[in-house]
């Protein structure tokens, strides 16, 4: 069974760092591309940021030059880190494979 | 970008009547390898994360009652539920993956009427 596990959502102050996880199990990780997709409260969803199976990434306008997307391979886990945090970003996060696989999400919160 | 745009926002259907909603995306997301649409559609429901429905315009993804159907062409689609069940009480979202910067509609809640 396929299983997306995201953690490391919390209530963070604007301008401050925070990096999300999500461990991946149920498949060959390092065979697939992987996805975040954020999700405001009470609004749709919005892709920020996708990393190869060779590691190429991209990333949304919104969250250039701030949101870094990783993976380790080896630990079969896609990571998030997020700095310059801002209200905005006030969101629960998916980790996404493909089309097919979303986890349950974790929450962030920026709130001074 | 490439922009996706949903209609209605919210549409009320008797229970066993047909829902349709429609997306329309400003560009061709036409996947020249296969010549196939990369829109998708999914299912999400409160607390939940969202649910595949369909791909490639119009291919049910796995488990997916056959009452859910998808269509259309070039930069007009549409997901029909051709009998709407009360578990189909849900937002949907259409999405493009013609690039890897993927985009959503704005979404459609369905309700029963």
């Amino acid at each position: 069974e396929v299983q997306l596990l995201e953690s490391g959502g919390d209530l963070i102050q604007p301008g401050g760092s925070l990096r999300l996880s999500c461990e991946v199990s149920g498949l060959t990780f390092s065979n697939y591309a992987m996805s975040w997709v954020r999700q405001a409260p009470g609004k749709g969803l919005e892709w920020i940021t996708a990393i190869s199976k060779s590691f190429k990434t991209y990333y949304a306008d919104s969250v250039k030059g701030r949101f870094t997307i990783s993976r380790d391979n080896s630990k079969n886990t896609l990571y998030l880190h997020m700095n310059s945090l801002r209200v905005e970003d006030t969101a629960v996060y998916y980790c996404v494979k493909d089309l097919d696989y979303w986890g349950q999400g974790t929450l962030v919160t920026v709130s001074s | 970008d490439i922009v996706m745009t949903q209609s209605p926002d919210s549409l009320a259907v008797s229970l066993g009547e047909r829902a349709t909603v429609n997306c329309k995306s400003s560009q061709s997301i036409l996947y020249n390898s296969n010549n196939k649409n990369s829109l998708g559609w999914y299912q999400q429901k409160p607390g939940q994360p969202p649910k595949l429905l369909i791909y490639w315009a119009s291919t049910r993804a796995p488990g997916v009652p056959d009452r859910f159907s998808g269509s259309g062409s070039g930069t007009d689609f549409t997901l029909t539920i051709s009998s709407l069940q009360a578990e189909d009480v849900a937002f949907y979202y259409c999405q493009q993956y013609s690039t890897p910067q993927w985009t959503f509609g704005q979404g459609t809640k369905v309700e029963i009427k």
